[in-house]
């Protein structure tokens, strides 16, 4: 079975542009999380997403916002990108099936950099 | 709110020896899961070892094993006989109830060396 995937792998911004990541889960996995990782801050939760809606949400500002599709697949946007948003972002999906806490697989993750 | 707690931002260990590394958490839920996570250099997140709160029996995973102390809130990883590859950056997270949203701790990077 194909694990989490991440695109793009890298990518360079400017401040004030908005970006788009993707994610796809594991096949028959319902649940998509994101996490953002810095130096300074280490891993953070951004958001989750289940049956296409959000289900949680972490401590991030409103720039910071996602979706997901009948197919599983999120995508997270950032908006008017900060030089503070350089981060690796983590995309993590799980079965979720019984309504108890599953495992989360994580991708490879995006390397953005804002100069 | 849910904390974890790795004390140990470095730690080194010979090839074969025996590691234990630390982490301590605070939740007030009675229902949470907690999890070693094990991040190689510019590699991708993989799951170590997972133990359910609700299970007095520790669990094992090959050469890794964790002490899990409920009372003390305390979950600590031990790798048997250190391979070279088992260098990385080893997060402890904590995830309560159904909700799928983990609590990382700072990480404790292991060198293995020969």
């Amino acid at each position: 079975k194909a694990g989490v995937t991440q695109t793009p792998r890298y990518l360079i911004k400017t401040r004030g542009q908005q970006v788009t990541l993707s994610c796809s889960p594991i096949s028959g996995h319902r649940s998509v999380s994101w996490y953002q990782q810095t130096p300074g801050q280490g891993l953070q939760f951004l958001f989750e997403y289940f049956s296409e809606t959000q289900r949680n949400k972490g401590n991030f500002p409103g720039r910071f916002s996602g979706r997901q599709f009948s197919n599983s697949r999120s995508e997270m946007n950032v908006s008017t990108l900060e030089l503070g948003d350089s981060a690796l972002y983590l995309c993590a999906s799980s079965l979720e099936a019984g309504g108890h806490t599953d495992t989360q697989y994580f991708g490879p993750g995006t390397r953005l950099t804002v100069l | 709110a849910q904390t974890v707690t790795q004390s140990q931002p470095e730690m080194s260990v010979q090839e074969a020896e025996t590691v234990t590394l630390s982490c301590t958490y605070d939740t007030s839920e009675n229902n949470y899961y907690l999890f070693w996570y094990k991040q190689p250099p510019s590699r991708q997140m993989i799951l170590v070892i997972r133990q359910e709160a609700y299970k007095q029996q520790n669990a094992t995973e090959n050469r890794f094993s964790v002490n899990f102390q409920k009372a003390a809130k305390s979950f600590s990883l031990k790798i048997s006989d250190s391979q070279l590859g088992d260098t990385a950056m080893y997060f402890c997270a904590l995830c309560t109830g159904t909700a799928s949203k983990l609590t990382f701790g700072t990480g404790t990077r292991l060198q293995v060396t020969l």
